[in-house]
């Protein structure tokens, strides 16, 4: 089945600092990566839509500066949480859609971020 | 833009037991339905989902009925097992970009 990797898996970091999250779809190409972030016991909130070779799409109240998405290749998308606050620190996912197969978006496996 | 309502936010069952969710959409042109299930401190999985053109779709103790002229989707999980216990959430969305708005979701708890 398709699979979608996500690292790292949890990270902590200071404030100010950056930190990146990658995704990678392991065994089939993603033209269409989605980033969401997750606060405990919520629903999955979109972030942004991420298209190989072109800029990501965010939904509103996102703050595009602040969440760097690149999705350079067809198996990998990169979110960079820039500047990190202690109100930055959730749960991010990611999902990547088969370009080639059925409209199923797969998971990765979430990374937790906590700033301090 | 989409809203999906899920019911009930907490389902607590006993073992052997069947548990359903429901969903309802608002917007008529949504036509892809999946379900996903998130274990803690994971990824959401996908389990099952549906499109608009089928009422009704099962995969062994998991089935999810659709009905679009209520605008309302169920997943129904027979003979519950204690591993079952997660998260479920619905999700709706539209042909095309199909990216899916999700309910809320439910925390299902199996009791052995």
């Amino acid at each position: 089945g398709a699979v979608v990797s996500q690292h790292p898996s949890w990270v902590i970091c200071k404030s100010g600092t950056s930190v990146k999250i990658e995704c990678r779809s392991l065994d089939f190409q993603a033209t269409t990566m989605f980033w969401y972030r997750q606060f405990p016991k919520q629903s999955l909130m979109l972030m942004a839509t991420s298209n190989e070779g072109s800029k990501a799409t965010y939904e509103q109240g996102v703050e595009k500066d602040k969440f760097l998405i690149n999705h350079a290749s067809l198996t990998l998308s990169t979110l960079t949480v820039t500047s990190a606050h202690p109100e930055d620190s959730s749960f991010y996912i990611c999902s990547a859609r088969d370009r080639t197969g059925p409209v199923e978006a797969f998971f990765g496996q979430g990374t937790r971020l906590t700033v301090v | 833009g989409e809203n999906v309502e899920q019911h009930p936010s907490t389902l607590s069952v006993q073992e052997g037991d069947s548990a359903v969710i429901k969903c309802t959409y608002s917007d008529s042109a949504s036509n892809y339905f999946p379900w996903y299930k998130q274990e803690l401190g994971k990824g959401p999985q996908l389990i099952i989902d549906i499109r608009s053109n089928v009422g009704e779709k099962k995969d062994q103790r998991i089935a999810v009925t659709l009905n679009k002229t209520a605008k309302h989707f169920s997943l129904h999980i027979t003979e519950t097992q204690p591993e079952d216990s997660a998260v479920y959430f619905c999700a709706a969305s539209t042909g095309g970009s199909y990216i899916p708005t999700f309910g809320r979701g439910t925390s299902l708890i199996v009791h052995p």
